[in-house]
């Protein structure tokens, strides 16, 4: 089984700042990478498909890179819309979640 | 495109349950269906899918789950269901089904040395409870 490992798990910012997320895998997955945005209440919203599409409507302050074994999401400047949980998804070898990291207001 | 699951609710540990995903404004059978868990105050767990009829409708499920859960799909009622045996505490959740469906031109990245589509688009239900408790 892959395992996701997320970091940091909480991120305390600004609106306005620059948010950097993290999620590392066991073996490398090669692009098979999605990030979610979970807000309370609410399903998970798709952001980014392999490792750095955005899915459809996502705003272009969402970015994501990385491949193999490193990935990272990027919040180029925080929305008080952006502030949630994320989690990464690998999507090599059946698919599993990260544990999240959550993105709070300082 | 919308999602609606149903079948959620009380059962007693070792118990059975079958959840239900409806689909309207598409054709389910044309896309991976996936279920998807959530805990209370915890994270998302893949549960499993099934493939698109072109895929060949194949089925894969998360490892705490493979000899408990069986996914499967009535095409004539657009319907995904996920029927669970031998319940247990741990399987206490909210029970999302989803799907994405591509748009834009399919291309081959020559990095990530496959094809994919420009963009997709995911759609979930709200989710159904199931509380496995005595």
């Amino acid at each position: 089984e892959i395992v996701l490992t997320q970091s940091p798990a909480t991120l305390s910012l600004s609106p306005g700042e620059r948010a950097t997320l993290s999620c590392r895998a066991s073996h490398s997955i090669s692009g098979h990478l999605a990030w979610y945005q979970q807000k309370p209440g609410q399903a998970p919203r798709l952001l980014i498909t392999d490792a750095s599409n955005r899915a459809a409507g996502i705003p272009d302050r969402f970015s994501g890179s990385g491949s193999g074994t490193d990935f990272t999401l990027t919040i180029s400047s925080l929305d008080p819309d952006d502030f949630a949980v994320y989690y990464c998804q690998q999507r090599y070898i059946w698919w599993t979640f990260g544990q999240g990291t959550k993105v709070e207001i300082k | 495109v919308q999602l609606m699951e149903s079948g959620g609710g009380l059962v007693r540990p070792g118990g059975s349950l079958r959840l239900s995903c409806v689909g309207s404004g598409f054709t389910l059978s044309h896309t991976l269906m996936t279920w998807v868990r959530q805990a209370p105050g915890k994270g998302l767990e893949w549960v499993g899918h099934i493939r698109s009829k072109t895929e060949g409708g194949t089925t894969d499920y998360a490892g705490p789950v493979r000899d408990r859960v069986t996914i499967s799909r009535d095409d004539s009622r657009n319907t995904v269901f996920l029927q669970m045996h031998s319940l247990n505490v741990e399987d206490s959740a909210l029970y999302y089904c989803t799907t994405e469906t591509p748009g834009g031109r399919k291309y081959y990245d020559t990095s990530l040395g496959y094809s994919l589509y420009e963009y997709y688009s995911d759609y979930w239900g709200h989710g159904t409870l199931v509380t496995v408790s005595s």
